[in-house]
């Protein structure tokens, strides 16, 4: 069965970068793209970007361009997801989910606290 | 960026009832148009794509339609589990962002 298992949760100081992975089973990796989403405390759902391990290519909402880098590991079929000076509003949880048009699968979600 | 809103944000429901949520885009996306359904703590759950494709496993008491900028999820018969979130989210261009929710509560 599909299942897309996420790494554990974080706690990073203002300023640092984090890396999430989320490590993919039940189907062939470089078949579909990865997306990544994430949701504030009691907020909604926040595009961040997609990538296909594949190719390697991503596309990233503009919000975080420059920030954010999103890759794979096509022999772990491993995606991460990095985030790079993070600040409070951070804060939140990240998940990732198989497939660009629509995502039937997700990650179990992984909470990213930003705290001095 | 096409913006996506929902309304109700909130809708007050009873078990039985039908209920009707609307999502606008604010340009058209044809058909490209994803329902989401997200019960506190847990990860979205893919209802309906591609505007009005029930989602394999989905009970028949959901259904999508609309296209262009106007979109619709209908719940024909509210059951229990049914008191949750849901998002629409446009796939037509990034980023494909979702709308803001809309959370359905007991009545």
């Amino acid at each position: 069965q599909v299942q897309l298992v996420q790494s554990g949760a974080e706690v990073k100081k203002p300023g640092a970068s984090v890396k999430v992975s989320c490590k993919a089973s039940g189907y062939t990796f470089t078949s579909y793209d990865i997306i990544w989403v994430r949701q504030a405390t009691r907020q909604g759902l926040e595009w961040m970007g997609w990538m296909n391990p594949h190719s390697g290519n991503a596309g990233y909402a503009q919000k975080f361009k420059g920030r954010v880098t999103m890759t794979a590991n096509t022999s772990t079929n491993t995606a991460y997801m990095d985030l790079s000076s993070l600040r409070s509003e951070d804060t939140a949880v990240y998940y990732c989910a198989r497939g660009r048009s629509s995502s039937a699968y997700w990650g179990q979600g992984t909470v990213v606290t930003v705290s001095s | 960026d096409i913006q996506m809103t929902q309304s109700p944000s909130s809708l007050s429901a009873s078990v039985g009832d039908r209920v009707t949520i609307t999502c606008r885009a604010s340009q058209s996306i044809s058909s490209y148009l994803n329902w989401y359904q997200q019960e506190p703590g847990k990860a979205p759950k893919l209802l309906i794509y591609a505007a009005s494709s029930l989602q394999s496993g989905v009970p028949s008491r959901f259904s999508g339609s609309g296209s262009g900028t106007d979109f619709t999820l209908t719940i024909s018969s509210l059951q229990p589990e049914d008191f949750a979130t849901y998002y629409c989210q446009q796939t037509y261009s990034t980023p494909q962002g979702f709308g803001g929710g809309t959370k359905v509560e007991v009545k």
